[in-house]
């Protein structure tokens, strides 16, 4: 069955980048049946949709446009995870992270265990 | 964006009730709607999608309904199993925004 096994710090300090890895299992990250997916959760702003990345005969990455210009994602075949680098973070970025797979007709059928990413001096 | 609204934002049931959630768009999203539970510390999981279909595994005690604008989640007898945190989702529009989330406590 598809797992999504994320990685990365819990703790960032402020105006540093925040990095994190999900590594896919039973899927592939190219898959042209698939986008991957960076969603994250907190109290005060609830779930926000941060971007994706999909295959379709050659890589399309699009990014939500309140982290555009310091959000970069970047799919790796060879080890078929997906990576997740958000720079100048501040603490409105505290929130926990999912790597989410999205099928069909946007159904988010496959969820990460989440990462607490804490910005934090 | 799409605005997703959910009432009631929390409830108190007992084992064996029935408990029905709503779910109101600020526009039409057709039959676009999805269901998530959450459980305390966890990941969000497929419930219900496109309104009524439920995601393999999911017990048939859970169902969906709605088009348009309104939508309802409705768990016909309520298991100990069901307590926790459900979310609506819009998959009409890009970004598919969420509800608030709605809080089943046990009585």
């Amino acid at each position: 069955q598809v797992q999504l096994q994320q990685s990365g710090p819990g703790l960032v300090k402020p105006s540093q980048t925040l990095s994190l890895t999900c590594a896919i299992s039973g899927d592939s990250v190219s898959t042209k049946s698939a986008s991957w997916n960076w969603i994250r959760q907190s109290p005060s702003r609830g779930f926000e949709w941060l971007g994706k990345a999909y295959y379709r005969s050659k890589w399309y990455i699009e990014y939500a446009p309140s982290v555009k210009s310091r959000m970069t994602l970047k799919p790796d075949t060879s080890k078929n995870q997906l990576s997740l680098q958000l720079d100048s973070v501040t603490d409105e970025d505290t929130a926990v992270y999912y790597c989410v797979r999205l099928i069909g007709d946007g159904v988010l059928d496959i969820w990460g265990q989440g990462t607490l990413v804490t910005v934090s001096s | 964006d799409i605005q997703m609204t959910q009432s009631p934002s929390s409830l108190s049931a007992s084992v064996g009730d029935r408990i029905t959630i709503t779910c109101r768009a600020s526009q039409s999203i057709s039959n676009h709607l999805n269901w998530f539970q959450q459980k305390p510390g966890k990941a969000p999981e497929l419930l219900i999608y496109t309104v009524s279909t439920l995601q393999s595994g999911v017990p048939s005690r859970f169902s969906g309904s709605g088009s348009g604008t309104e939508f309802t989640l409705t768990i016909s007898s309520l298991q100990l199993e069901d307590f926790g945190t459900y979310f609506c989702q819009q998959s009409h529009t890009a970004p598919h925004t969420f509800g608030q989330g709605t809080k089943v406590e046990t009585k």
